[in-house]
Order: structure tokens, then sequence, then C-alpha cells
């Protein structure tokens, strides 16, 4: 099946730095990729919608300055957070799907492992 | 009110139990259905799709109501190993430019089987 790596898995910086986290897709083109971000025991929640050539559209609440996305190419999308704070601490995941013709396919999303983020 | 809502749990039940979860969702429009198997510290992996029908997988029974909005997962024989976290996930397609399809993530339910 499709698969989808990210890096770092798990990753611990200082407050006030900025982490950057790639997603790639390594079997399949992925125009569209997409960011979340899951509190323990709460829900994925979608941040963003990463586009290949265009800019990211962000989901209501999410800061565009301080969640920086960048998609390149078809292969690769990354998540910066910028100027960490304890409260960024929190798993992040992307995920994208393949697409077939023009239309993505109406399948399973692929995720990527994941990436634990804290901030001290 | 969420858009996707599930019972948080967690479901405790012993080996060989059977155990349903439910999911209600709140978009008329979502048009494809799944659960997805989180497990700790772990990204999501699909499960099953859950088609209006009805399918099977296994131990696995997804059930769609789309006039009631609701989606069922019934796990029968359970095993060790099924103890994840559940979520329901809908999915909102071809309303967006770029025509990707967004997902909708519930809560998720937690299941734990004991011996």
């Amino acid at each position: 099946g499709a698969v989808v790596s990210q890096h770092p898995s798990r990753v611990i910086c200082k407050s006030g730095t900025s982490v950057k986290i790639e997603c790639r897709s390594l079997d399949f083109q992925a125009t569209t990729m997409f960011w979340y971000r899951q509190f323990p025991k709460q829900s994925l929640m979608l941040m963003a919608t990463s586009n290949e050539g265009s800019k990211a559209t962000y989901e209501q609440g999410v800061e565009k300055d301080k969640f920086l996305i960048n998609h390149a190419s078809l292969t690769l999308s990354t998540l910066t957070v910028t100027s960490a704070h304890p409260e960024d601490s929190s798993f992040y995941i992307c995920s994208a799907s393949p697409r077939v013709g023009g239309r993505v396919m109406n399948t399973e999303a692929f995720f990527g492992q994941g990436t634990r983020l804290t901030v001290v | 009110r969420k858009e996707v809502e599930q019972d948080p749990g967690p479901f405790n039940v012993p080996e060989g139990a059977t155990v349903a979860f439910n999911c209600t969702y709140s978009n008329s429009a979502s048009q494809s259905f799944f659960w997805y198997r989180q497990d700790c510290r772990k990204e999501p992996k699909l499960l099953m799709s859950v088609y209006s029908s009805g399918n099977e997988d296994g131990r696995f029974t997804a059930q769609l109501n789309r006039a009631s909005q609701y989606i069922s997962l019934l796990i029968r024989d359970s095993k060790l190993s099924d103890s994840a976290t559940y979520l329901c996930v809908v999915s909102l397609e071809g309303m967006f430019s770029g025509g990707y399809n967004k997902l909708i993530f519930g809560a998720g339910t937690r299941l734990a089987v004991h011996p």
C-alpha cells in the first residue's frame, strides 16, 4: 500500500526555537497533504491543507505565521513550528491520499508516523 | 455540537466478548465513512470503510444509517490485540478546490480487552 513517511518521530526543543517536520509520500504523488495535531485523549484536528505549488489553506484558529507550511514538490510537505512554546507540545501528523486523474481517490488516507513535539 | 461524536469509553471487556461502538455525524453532506484504529502514540490506520449495505471483515462488522447519520462498529470474539482507540471518520468530498477530500475525525472510543 501507499506509504507516507514523517520525520522526525520525536523532537524536544527549547522554547522560542523553530522546529521543522517533514512529510514525504514515498510511492505516489500527493498534490495535497494534510497536517493534523492531536492533544492527549483528543481527536485529530486538521490544522491546514498543504497544496503543492500554492499557499496552504489553514483551518480557523490556526496561525499561519506560526505554523509555516511549504509544499515544494509532489512528494514533500514541511511544517515549521516557529517560536515554539510549551503549549505547542503535541503530536503532529500528516496524511495524503493517492490521486488518480484529477480526483483524490475515495480511499483511505495514509498517515505518516507522527511527530511528538515537546517544547521545554 | 461536534461534527463527529463518539462515546470516549473506555470499554473494558474480557477476551471473547462482543463489543459495539457508535458514532453520529452532523454534516448530511458527508459521503464516505471509515473506522480507523489508533494505538497509543501511533498514527491511525484504516480498519474498514463503512457502506450503507453494511460490511463485514472477519470479526468486524460496520453499519451506516444515512437517515439517522449514525455509524456503528461491532467487534466479535474480542482479542487482547484489539485493545486500541477506534476512530470514527467521515469524509467530505468534492467540496474543496483541488478536489481533495476532507476527513473529519471523532475523538475516538478506547477499548481495553483483558484476559
